[in-house]
C-alpha cells in the first residue's frame, strides 16, 4: 500500500519569494507521482506529474518538482511566488499495477502569500 | 485537453430529498470515474470507484444505497444522495480517468448544503 505524506499543512511565504512544498511517500512498488492545485470552491487542476524519465518535471504556473527516489520525495518548488498562487496543494500517488489507478492523496498544504 | 463537467456547482435542498450530481468528459473517454468527497480544510476522501458499465465499488463506510453511483457511459457518470441530510452537506468531486491510464482530470466540484 502506499501513503503519502505533506509535512506543512501552511506555508507562508511573502510575494516574490522562493517555496518549497515537500511531500514524502512511501511504496514497495515504483509510483507515479502528482501534484494538483485547489483554489477556493473549485476541482483540482494537475500542476504536474512523474511517470519516468527526467528526475525534475516542469509543470504549469512556472512551478517544478523533482523526483528523489532515495528520499522518497517529491518537492515542489517555485522559484518566485505571485499572490495568485493562493491555494490548497495536493501531492498524490498512483501505483501502475492498481488495476483502479487509485490516487493516494497527501492531506494538503495551504500556500499563503503575503503581500 | 482533457475536460470534466460536473453539474451542478452548487445546491441547497430540503433534507429528506435526493440530488444528483452529473460529471461528462467532454473530450475524451472516461474508462474509470473517482467520485470524492472533501470536507473543509480537509483532503478529498474517495468515496467510490466506478468502471463504465460495472457497479461502483465503494470505499468502506460508504452506504452504497445512500450515494448512487451510475457510470452507464464512457461519458457519463452520475452520483444520487438519496434523501440527503444535514451531515451531507460537503464538497463533491468527480474524477476521470483517461484510457491512458496517466491522466486524471477533476470536475469543478459541487457544493451541496442540505437544510
Amino acid at each position: 500500500a502506499q501513503s503519502v505524506t505533506q509535512l506543512d499543512s501552511q506555508v507562508p511565504v511573502f510575494e516574490e519569494a522562493p517555496v518549497e512544498l515537500r511531500c514524502n511517500y512511501s511504496s514497495s512498488v515504483s509510483v507515479y507521482l502528482f501534484w494538483y492545485v485547489q483554489y477556493p470552491n473549485q476541482g483540482l487542476q494537475l500542476l504536474l506529474k512523474y511517470l519516468s524519465g527526467s528526475t525534475l518535471v516542469k509543470g504549469i504556473n512556472g512551478f517544478e518538482a523533482e523526483f528523489n527516489k532515495s528520499q522518497t520525495s517529491f518537492h515542489l518548488r517555485k522559484p518566485s511566488v505571485h499572490i495568485s498562487d493562493t491555494a490548497e496543494y495536493f501531492c498524490a500517488v498512483s501505483a501502475p499495477m492498481d488495476s483502479n489507478y487509485q490516487l493516494i492523496w497527501g492531506a494538503g498544504t495551504k500556500l499563503i502569500i503575503k503581500p | 485537453g482533457a475536460v470534466v463537467s460536473q453539474h451542478p456547482s452548487w445546491v441547497i435542498c430540503k433534507s429528506g430529498t435526493s440530488v444528483k450530481i452529473e460529471c461528462r468528459s467532454l473530450d475524451f473517454q472516461a474508462t474509470t470515474m473517482f467520485w470524492y468527497r472533501q470536507f473543509p480544510k480537509q483532503s478529498l476522501m474517495l468515496m467510490a470507484t466506478s468502471n463504465e458499465g460495472s457497479k461502483a465499488t465503494y470505499e468502506q463506510g460508504v452506504e452504497k444505497d445512500k450515494f448512487l453511483i451510475n457510470h452507464a457511459s464512457l461519458t457519463l457518470s452520475t452520483l444520487t444522495v438519496t434523501s440527503a441530510h444535514p451531515e451531507d452537506s460537503s464538497f463533491y468531486i468527480c474524477s476521470a480517468r483517461d484510457k491512458s491510464g496517466y491522466g486524471y482530470t477533476f470536475g469543478s466540484g459541487t457544493r451541496l448544503t442540505v437544510v
